[in-house]
């Protein structure tokens, strides 16, 4: 079956630390990929997407990710953690050709002051 | 442009009765769904649709019905709700390009529901 993995479900950084939260996908071919962030009590946001090309991608916030296609994975960084990033991360992919995004389970960011 | 809007923000009703969570959206987008967010389980597609007359089941479609009538609502109705529908709805749309630009999911703000 088609899934996403978010194996960490808390994570906690202090402010100015860096930042690594993992995704991987089990799909036959590469899907679309994307992160989006969720603050407490509001909707999501996209911080960036994937398609082709470049397999680093920038996006908001000073957000960047990865993909990996030999680890089927797409992994979200960010050099120096700010406590507003305080949030739950998630990853999620489109299979091409589909219209059925699906969400992997969440990741909970504690930032320390 | 308002985006993505939901309503009500928050709802509580009672086992067995029925209501329709409303979802609009102003940008002209084709692609429109609805998701049910749970502790530890992420967001779980319930049905979505391609577009005005055209919807189709996600993951989790048991208990809940839409319609799409026209490119800008999609409404979700729970005909007789159980305590298991308790969770925070999200509505989305998007464009309904295969690449590039269009592919971006934009959310409104949910949809809080608890059944007793």
């Amino acid at each position: 079956a088609q899934s996403v993995t978010q194996p960490d479900i808390h994570i906690t950084v202090s402010e100015g630390a860096s930042l690594e939260l993992r995704c991987n996908y089990s799909y036959g071919a590469t899907p679309y990929l994307f992160w989006y962030v969720q603050s407490p009590g509001q909707g999501l946001q996209l911080l960036l997407k994937y398609f082709s090309g470049d397999t680093l991608v920038q996006g908001i916030k000073g957000f960047e990710a990865e993909f990996k296609r030999s680890q089927s994975s797409f992994n979200l960084r960010k050099p120096s953690v700010h406590w507003s990033d305080a949030a739950e991360y998630f990853c999620a992919v489109r299979k091409m050709g589909t219209y059925k995004y699906i969400f992997g389970t969440g990741t909970r960011l504690k930032v320390l002051a | 442009n308002a985006g993505v809007t939901q309503t009500p923000k928050f709802q509580v009703l009672k086992t067995g009765q029925s209501m329709t969570l409303q979802c609009a959206q102003d940008m002209n987008h084709e692609y429109m769904s609805w998701y049910r967010q749970d502790p530890g389980m992420g967001l779980r597609l319930i049905h979505y649709s391609v577009g005005a007359g055209i919807t189709d089941q996600g993951e989790v479609p048991n208990g809940y019905n839409v319609s799409r009538s026209t490119t800008e609502d999609f409404p979700l109705r729970l005909l007789s709700a159980a305590p298991s529908q308790t969770s925070v709805y999200f509505c989305a749309s998007s464009s309904p390009s295969w690449g590039g630009v269009g592919n971006e999911q934009f959310f409104g703000p949910g949809t809080r529901l608890t059944v007793l």
